[in-house]
């Protein structure tokens, strides 16, 4: 069965910091990586979503990481700000089908100290 | 385009009664998932529907349950509530299906007392 872990579940950092979230994920069998960020009381955003044959893929101040064979993707954010702050999720669809729908990460809790 | 719609946006039930919940997709998407989050547990998977079929499904129990229409609006049903079933009930809608890209309602806050 697979998990996803997210480390930290919690981080707050003064504005303008450049950081980076963790994700893992025990089976390596995925057909993509999907990075979204949830407000408080709020449904999610997808941020960027990463194909099982991709390394990177980046949006804005957004950048994504993908190692399939070891299990870790990176979310990194570029100059941060007081806008940032929420919840970043990491989901996985596994390989031959959605059978066990997205499995996700509990998330990172992001403050972003103005 | 618009996005994905969830009715209503709360709700509070009593235990033993039922409730039913929609979703309306983006335009032109032909799958809608669902997911409970709880702060215990975090989103789980409850089923997919596509092109008015169940074709995934999480593991919760009968009580559970969903349909979709032919215009792709899809409710999700629970009966005889249970005071667990306290969450945020998420829905997300896609042209293809898991695992392409997957955009997410507002969410229906369901409170059981």
């Amino acid at each position: 069965k697979q998990e996803v872990t997210q480390i930290p579940a919690a981080l707050s950092v003064p504005e303008g910091e450049n950081l980076v979230l963790n994700c893992s994920f025990t089976d390596s069998a995925i057909y993509n990586l999907q990075w979204f960020r949830q407000d408080p009381g709020k449904g999610l955003t997808s941020l960027l979503l990463i194909q099982s044959s991709q390394r990177e893929q980046t949006s804005g101040r957004l950048n994504a990481s993908l190692d399939k064979s070891s299990g870790r993707s990176t979310l990194y954010i570029a100059a941060s700000q007081p806008g940032d702050s929420a919840t970043y999720l990491c989901a996985v669809a596994r390989s031959g089908g959605g059978a066990d729908g997205l499995t996700f990460g509990k998330g990172t809790h992001l403050i972003i100290q103005p | 385009k618009a996005g994905v719609t969830q009715t209503p946006r709360y709700l509070i039930k009593t235990r033993g009664q039922q409730v039913t919940l929609s979703c309306s997709p983006i335009s032109g998407h032909r799958s809608v998932s669902w997911y409970q989050q709880t702060p215990g547990q975090g989103l789980q998977f409850l089923f997919e529907y596509f092109s008015e079929t169940q074709r995934n499904k999480g593991n919760f129990p009968g009580r559970f349950s969903g349909r979709q229409f032919s215009n792709s609006r899809s409710e999700m049903n629970v009966s005889t509530l249970e005071l667990g079933d306290s969450a945020l009930y998420l829905c997300a809608s896609s042209l293809g299906g898991i695992p392409y890209e997957q955009y997410f309602g507002p969410g229906t806050r369901l409170t059981v007392t």
